[in-house]
């Protein structure tokens, strides 16, 4: 079946340090792809969204890019703050699914000063 | 900005309680969701509803049942609580004009005794 694989985290890292969290995916067809925040003590919100092979998805100084060859989508950051602290979920879904998305287990990130 | 108020943020409750956790939303979406959050999981979907009195199960509905009886309300309903059903409950909404946006809740955190 459909699934996602995310890196286990907690990814610690510094004020300003590059970030990777890798997401890999099983799909049967065409799946978008989505990444979702969890800051603490607040419900999921989307963060980033590709529809479609070879798309980039950005917002808030983090980017994913959706690669069909390697089922990836992982999201980076150059750059991260101590507020961008949370948990991180990719996801996929289908058109037409009634938006029932597929989570991967999550990651949490936690940067220091 | 959509909202979805989930009614209680904290429970405690007995085995074999039957408990309710009610979830509303205010942007006259068609779809409606219930997933569990568990630590190394991720989310999981329990059931959703994509329209009045439409359900359909999800990945782990045993033990869980739900209504909606008014579109902007959707209630997930634990018949007989049991200590293994202890978790984070996360609902969600979404138009059917638009792929993958979720606007989630805050959770409830359900502990069984």
């Amino acid at each position: 079946g459909d699934s996602v694989t995310q890196m286990e985290g907690p990814v610690t890292l510094s004020e300003e340090a590059f970030l990777t969290i890798n997401c890999t995916y099983t799909a049967t067809g065409y799946p978008s792809l989505f990444w979702y925040v969890q800051y603490p003590g607040e419900g999921l919100q989307l963060l980033l969204k590709a529809t479609k092979a070879d798309d980039k998805g950005s917002n808030k100084g983090f980017e994913a890019t959706y690669r069909k060859e390697t089922t990836s989508f992982h999201l980076e950051k150059g750059s991260v703050q101590v507020s961008d602290s949370a948990v991180y979920f990719c996801a996929l879904g289908f058109s037409g699914g009634y938006n029932k998305l597929i989570f991967g287990a999550g990651t949490r990130l936690a940067v220091h000063p | 900005d959509v909202k979805v108020t989930q009614s209680s943020r904290y429970l405690v409750k007995r085995t074999g309680e039957k408990v309710f956790l009610e979830c509303v939303q205010d942007m006259d979406h068609e779809n409606m969701f219930w997933y569990r959050q568990d630590p190394g999981l991720g989310l999981r979907l329990i059931y959703f509803s994509y329209d009045v009195k439409m359900k359909e199960k999800g990945d782990i509905p045993e033990g869980y049942s739900v209504s909606r009886e008014k579109k902007e309300r959707f209630s997930l309903i634990l018949e007989s609580a049991s200590t293994n059903q202890t978790s984070m409950y996360l609902c969600a909404s979404s138009s059917s004009s638009t792929t993958g946006e979720l606007f989630f809740g805050e959770g409830s955190r359900l502990t069984v005794l």
